[in-house]
């Protein structure tokens, strides 16, 4: 399939590893977050989200913290396996009353076995 | 449940040539976006529709690129006439309404302007 981007931010791990991937985002006023997994030839796959009046959740396998002082965005894998090879994209929500997603730049994850 | 559907996946026209993307959300879902991803960066959004009515268009180039959405149900983008520039993967996404519910996408149209 075709690559999604050929000049984005690489993190390699070994499997087994834990990957951490790290976005900022833009609006202090953002008050929802999502992280999206896109693998190649793919739309872009919901992972998990919080709301800013959180600065942790965990799913399964993957955290996601948030530090509204620094405007950070972080999402934590464990274990990471090489199906979790993809573009991870981070997103806020810039609507009020609705949602309109403001994505951020994505960061290309490479798991080796 | 079937996801988003887009056809074509794949779209290679000339410069100047029209072009039509269509999408099929998942059933139930109120809000439908189009997006546009530029290799190697996120999307942005184009258009999002509530129901039939498009509520935020404010993103779409609208001296070229025009969308509908006339039983609230299946959506199609159109181009016309493309440009080189028009080059990108354009997807689909549906949500059921309002509140916190993610935005479930479709696989795309990667369209190649030459």
């Amino acid at each position: 399939g075709e690559s999604v981007g050929l000049h984005l931010p690489t993190l390699s791990v070994q499997e087994g590893d834990n990957s951490i991937i790290n976005c900022a985002y833009s609006n202090s006023a953002s008050d929802y977050f999502i992280w999206y997994k896109q693998e190649s030839g793919k739309g872009p796959q919901f992972i998990i989200d919080i709301r800013s009046n959180m600065d942790k959740r965990q799913g399964q396998r993957v955290t996601v913290l948030l530090n509204k002082t620094v405007k950070h965005l972080s999402l934590q894998i464990a274990a990471t396996q090489p199906g979790d090879s993809a573009v991870y994209f981070c997103a806020e929500n810039s609507g009020t009353g609705f949602q309109k997603l403001v994505f951020g730049t994505g960061t290309r994850l490479l798991v080796s076995p | 449940e079937a996801g988003v559907v887009q056809s074509p996946r794949y779209k290679i026209i000339e410069k100047k040539q029209p072009v039509a993307f269509w999408c099929n959300p998942i059933s139930g879902h109120n809000t439908l976006y189009w997006y546009r991803q530029n290799l190697g960066q996120g999307p942005e959004l184009l258009i999002r529709y509530e129901n039939e009515e498009a509520v935020d268009d404010s993103q779409l180039p609208k001296d070229r690129f025009s969308a509908e959405r006339l039983k609230g149900v299946d959506s199609t983008l159109k181009i016309q006439p493309a440009e080189l520039g028009d080059s990108a993967v354009y997807l689909c996404a549906s949500r059921p309404g309002t509140g916190r519910d993610t935005q479930y996408f479709g696989p795309g149209t990667r369209l190649t302007v030459l």
